[in-house]
């Protein structure tokens, strides 16, 4: 079935590491985001991606990148990882055709299962 | 100002009773869908539901149905038939039309039901 997967669902490294988080749908939704969930600031977008080599800045993407070199994959860096990284990480895609409503072109975001980073 | 405000952080309800989740939102756009998303306790997001502020007829999903009037600008949440697994968080959220698929998150309610 398609989905959209996460990896590693957890992580703990330290600070200034470089760590990368993964991203894998088989939608072939153009659009996949990622997000932060923190307690008490809900979900915060940290990028974007409308399509192959497209890629945008969210509200928090300070300390953050991204790359998009196809459809299914977007993986995101946290370049030297700090302890205010620490949080839940979701990845989401959506697309012109909803798999699960075929002929509905809401664009609903179907969400991977979360990392949860832990930076010490 | 609040795009999305869900106004109750947190609810109990007594199981098989109904419930409703309140969703005021903020738009000056005429084209925009509304989403609701439910986090239980494993930490997965689950899409619910979603309206069409075209559509002319409130969405159902099951047990799941949208209380959308948008005079008033509300999308609430109504769960028929509350059972335990449907105690989880909840959001709200919106997208605008010039939004580029973006969506715009409510702070989300704790529903807790009771046995």
């Amino acid at each position: 079935d398609a989905e959209i997967t996460q990896s590693p669902r957890h992580k703990i490294t330290e600070t200034g590491r470089q760590v990368t988080l993964a991203c894998h749908q088989t939608w072939n939704h153009n659009n996949m985001f990622w997000y932060r969930q923190d307690l008490g600031h809900g979900l915060r977008l940290i990028h974007y991606s409308y399509g192959v080599q497209d890629t945008n800045k969210g509200e928090v993407s300070d300390g953050y990148s991204v790359s998009r070199s196809n459809t299914e994959d977007l993986p995101l860096t946290l370049e030297s990882a700090a302890s205010s990284q620490t949080s839940v990480y979701f990845c989401a895609s959506s697309g012109g055709i909803d798999p699960y409503r075929p002929g509905q072109g809401s664009h609903t975001q179907y969400f991977g299962p979360g990392t949860r980073l832990t930076v010490l | 100002a609040q795009k999305i405000t869900q106004t109750q952080p947190g609810m109990f309800v007594q199981e098989k009773e109904a419930v409703t989740l309140d969703c005021t939102y903020d738009t000056s756009d005429q084209s925009y869908g509304l989403f609701w998303y439910k986090q239980p306790s494993s930490g997965e997001m689950i899409f619910l539901i979603y309206q069409g502020s075209y559509d002319e007829q409130n969405a159902t999903e099951g047990r799941y149905s949208l209380n959308f009037q948008k005079a008033r600008k509300s999308a609430n949440l109504v769960i028929s038939a509350s059972q335990l697994g449907d105690s989880a968080m909840y959001f709200c959220a919106m997208r605008e039309a010039d939004s580029n698929y973006q969506l715009i998150w409510g702070a989300g309610t704790k529903l807790i039901i009771k046995p």
